[in-house]
C-alpha cells in the first residue's frame, strides 16, 4: 500500500480483556517496528522484525505482550489481560532495512487503545 | 542503556524567528540521526535525517551533527505557526537491532 496501515484506529476495552492490533507495512519494506506512546510521553520501542530473522523482543514490557509477523507481511501485536497502564497509542513503522544510514522508518497513524 | 535526551519545553519562538532544537545522545555507536515532527494526536512524520558531521539543509530546516560532542540540532528558519508541534530526535542503534531510540520530544510553539 501507499503507507503503513494500522487497525483498529481506536479501541476501547475493559480491563482484563485481550486485544489485537494489526499493522500492514509499506509494500517491499522488510523491517517492521512497534512502538508505544503514552499520552504526553516519548516513543517506547517494543519489538522489531526484519525479514525472516528472529524478532528483537527486547522492548516488550511484560509477557502479556506478544507480536507475530509472517514473512514480510502483516504483523499483529497482542496484549493479553489488558491493564489500565496499557492505555496508549501503539505505533507501527516500517522501513526497507533496519534503520541504517539513509534508511528511514515511516509510521502508521497508530492504534489508540483505552483500557477502562 | 542507549539514551537520547531532549529538553521537553515548551520552547516558544516568535513567528519569523529561528527555532533551535537540541538533542544529545549517549550511544557513540549511533550513526544516523533523525528528526520527526509530531502534531498533537498524529503520528510522527520524518523531517530530516543526518549521518555526517556538519550541517545539512533542506528548505527552512537545517540539521546539525557533532559526533565528538554527541549532539544533534535542528534549526527552523522563518518559523511559522504551522511549525508548532513536538519534535522528536532519534538515533539508530549502530550495530544493534532495536530500530531507532527516540527522545521524548521538544514541544515547540510559534507565536503569531
Amino acid at each position: 500500500g501507499a503507507g503503513v496501515s494500522q487497525s483498529p484506529s481506536n479501541k476501547v476495552t475493559e480491563k482484563g480483556k485481550d486485544v489485537e492490533l494489526r499493522c500492514d507495512p509499506i509494500s517491499g519494506h522488510t523491517a517492521l517496528y512497534w512502538y508505544r506512546q503514552r499520552l504526553g510521553q516519548g516513543l517506547e520501542f517494543l519489538i522489531y522484525f526484519q525479514g525472516n530473522s528472529a524478532p528483537d523482543k527486547s522492548g516488550l514490557p511484560s509477557d502479556r505482550f506478544s507480536a507475530e509477523r509472517t514473512g514480510e507481511s502483516v504483523s499483529t501485536l497482542t496484549i493479553q489481560r489488558t491493564q489500565q497502564e496499557d492505555s496508549a497509542v501503539y505505533l507501527c513503522a516500517s522501513s526497507f532495512v533496519r534503520a541504517v544510514v539513509g534508511n528511514t522508518i515511516y509510521f502508521g497513524e497508530g492504534s489508540w487503545l483505552t483500557v477502562v | 542503556q542507549k539514551e537520547v535526551e531532549q529538553n521537553s519545553g515548551p520552547l516558544s519562538v516568535p513567528e519569523g524567528a529561528i527555532a533551535s532544537l537540541n538533542c544529545t545522545y549517549s550511544d557513540r555507536g549511533s550513526q544516523s540521526f533523525f528528526w520527526y515532527r509530531q502534531y498533537s494526536g498524529k503520528s510522527p512524520e520524518l523531517i530530516m535525517f543526518i549521518y555526517s558531521n556538519g550541517d545539512k539543509e533542506d528548505g527552512r530546516f537545517t540539521a546539525q551533527l557533532n559526533k565528538a560532542s554527541q549532539y544533534v540540532s535542528l534549526l527552523i528558519r522563518d518559523s511559522q505557526p504551522s511549525d508548532s508541534a513536538t519534535y522528536l530526535c532519534a538515533g539508530d542503534s549502530g550495530g544493534g537491532a532495536d530500530g531507532l531510540t527516540f527522545g521524548k520530544g521538544t514541544h515547540l510553539i510559534i507565536q503569531p
